[in-house]
């Protein structure tokens, strides 16, 4: 019972570095999600892809970028990590794009820049 | 715009007590509410949800009703367990529908 799946759990990067968070679904979704967690502020949404090849900006989306490869994989990057993107991400998915249908959460990936 | 205010935590109470977490929103039109649990180093699960007012959600005990009155979603169990700590999210579904807006959590800790 896999469900979603995201690597790494953990990563250190300087600022300055370059990464890519990959996330895995095997419910045949249509729809994917990334999310960014801070202490105090919920979740807060930074890209979404409605289907297998479209990606649209989120509520927060400045400084990364996202690919969907094809319909189980959607990953996110950050080209120049910065000490604000220190965070934990989510990435999560749903049957379809709306909220209704229920979002799917893979364990997280906590991220620090120093 | 939208908002969701959750009570703050920790949120600390004994075995087999009475659970209160408090919700309350902003919102136009006729949102759907809901709310997730987080158990530790996992990720966010779905735990019941709420598509229009008067409307009761509920799942393994918990329960949530839709108060439009009030702008309410407070969730509720009549006696807690130990297995019950975690982080329970408040959320609404935004003006687009798909994307949701998403409460601080409230951290809720079960002493045996």
């Amino acid at each position: 019972n896999a469900g979603v799946t995201q690597t790494p759990k953990f990563q250190v990067l300087k600022t300055g570095q370059s990464m890519t968070l990959q996330c895995a679904q095997d419910m045949n979704h249509n729809s994917m999600y990334w999310y960014r967690q801070d202490p105090g502020m919920g979740l807060r949404l930074i890209y979404y892809s409605a289907s297998e090849g479209t990606t649209d900006k989120g509520e927060v989306p400045n400084g990364y970028n996202v690919s969907r490869l094809n319909k189980r994989e959607f990953s996110l990057r950050l080209e120049s990590a910065a000490p604000s993107q220190t965070s934990v991400y989510f990435c999560a998915s749903s049957e379809a794009l709306a909220a209704n249908y229920g979002y799917t959460f893979g364990s997280g990936t906590r991220l620090t820049v120093v | 715009g939208n908002s969701v205010t959750q009570m703050e935590g920790p949120v600390t109470l004994s075995e087999e007590a009475f659970l209160t977490i408090n919700c309350t929103y902003t919102a136009t039109g006729y949102p759907s509410l809901f709310w997730y649990v987080q158990y530790p180093g996992e990720g966010l699960q779905l735990l019941l949800k709420a598509t229009k007012a008067d409307d009761k959600g509920s799942n393994k005990g918990f329960e949530a009703t839709y108060r439009k009155e009030t702008t309410s979603f407070h969730l509720e169990k009549g006696s807690v367990q130990v297995s019950d700590s975690a982080v329970y999210f408040c959320a609404l579904s935004g003006d687009s529908n798909y994307q949701l807006i998403w409460g601080a959590g409230t951290k809720l800790i079960i002493k045996p």
